[in-house]
């Protein structure tokens, strides 16, 4: 079956602009969960989608936002860019929860000049 | 102090050797995984445990959940294992909703 697929794989935006990012799960997985890793701080968990709910939140900023379709598809939205959310942006999909196997995608690297 | 801790944090072999890589951890754990990643970025999972051992191939995976510790281990390592080894566990009290992660332990197999 598919994996997990995670679009754009690159992008490069300007500090103060928004950015959008998609993760489609593996088929019949219901939840996805997002993850920053930097160079600095390693791998942090940003927030687990379940069914569109949102179940779970990292310690980011409200600049940093998602969502999640009725086919489990989600997207991460981060507005008002900054220099530092340069990172490589993951996403998860599990069938439940990571007392499941997780299955990761490729990732989004994203750059912010 | 970090509540997964992964040692070593670069490991350096020749081809062939045998592979350890160990992880503890500090909080209650309801599963470990270890994950592997390449340059570039994907990350796979190599292994999802919450007791005993488990193997599949070359990778043997153990824990003990008495002691807060797992081991992930590599027989007859190739240079293609050069990755990126990180170990991740899932807190109850999180609702297993999260993985808490370790700092990755850098592996390189040379020929």
């Amino acid at each position: 079956k598919a994996g997990v697929t995670q679009t754009p794989r690159y992008l490069i935006k300007t500090r103060g602009q928004q950015v959008t990012l998609s993760c489609s799960p593996i088929s019949g997985h219901r939840s996805v969960s997002w993850y920053q890793q930097t160079p600095g701080q390693g791998l942090q968990f940003l927030f687990e989608y379940f069914s569109e709910t949102q179940r779970n939140k990292g310690n980011f900023p409200g600049r940093f936002s998602g969502r999640q379709f009725s086919n489990s598809r989600s997207e991460m939205n981060v507005s008002t860019l900054e220099l530092g959310d340069s990172a490589l942006y993951l996403c998860a999909s599990s069938f439940l929860d990571m007392n499941t196997e997780a299955f990761f995608g490729q990732g989004t690297r994203l750059t912010v000049v | 102090k970090n509540e997964v801790e992964q040692s070593p944090q670069n490991l350096t072999a020749q081809e062939g050797e045998f592979i350890t890589i160990n992880c503890s951890y500090s909080v209650g754990i309801s599963a470990l995984h270890w994950l592997q990643q390449h340059p570039g970025g994907g990350i796979v999972s190599l292994f999802m445990l919450s007791s005993g051992k488990k193997k599949h191939g070359r990778l043997i995976a153990t824990i003990n959940i008495q002691e807060k510790h797992s081991s992930l281990h590599i027989t007859a390592s190739h240079p293609r294992d050069s990755a990126v080894y990180i170990c991740a566990v899932t807190n109850p009290g999180d609702s297993n909703y999260q993985l808490i992660w370790g700092a990755g332990t850098k592996l390189i197999i040379k020929p």
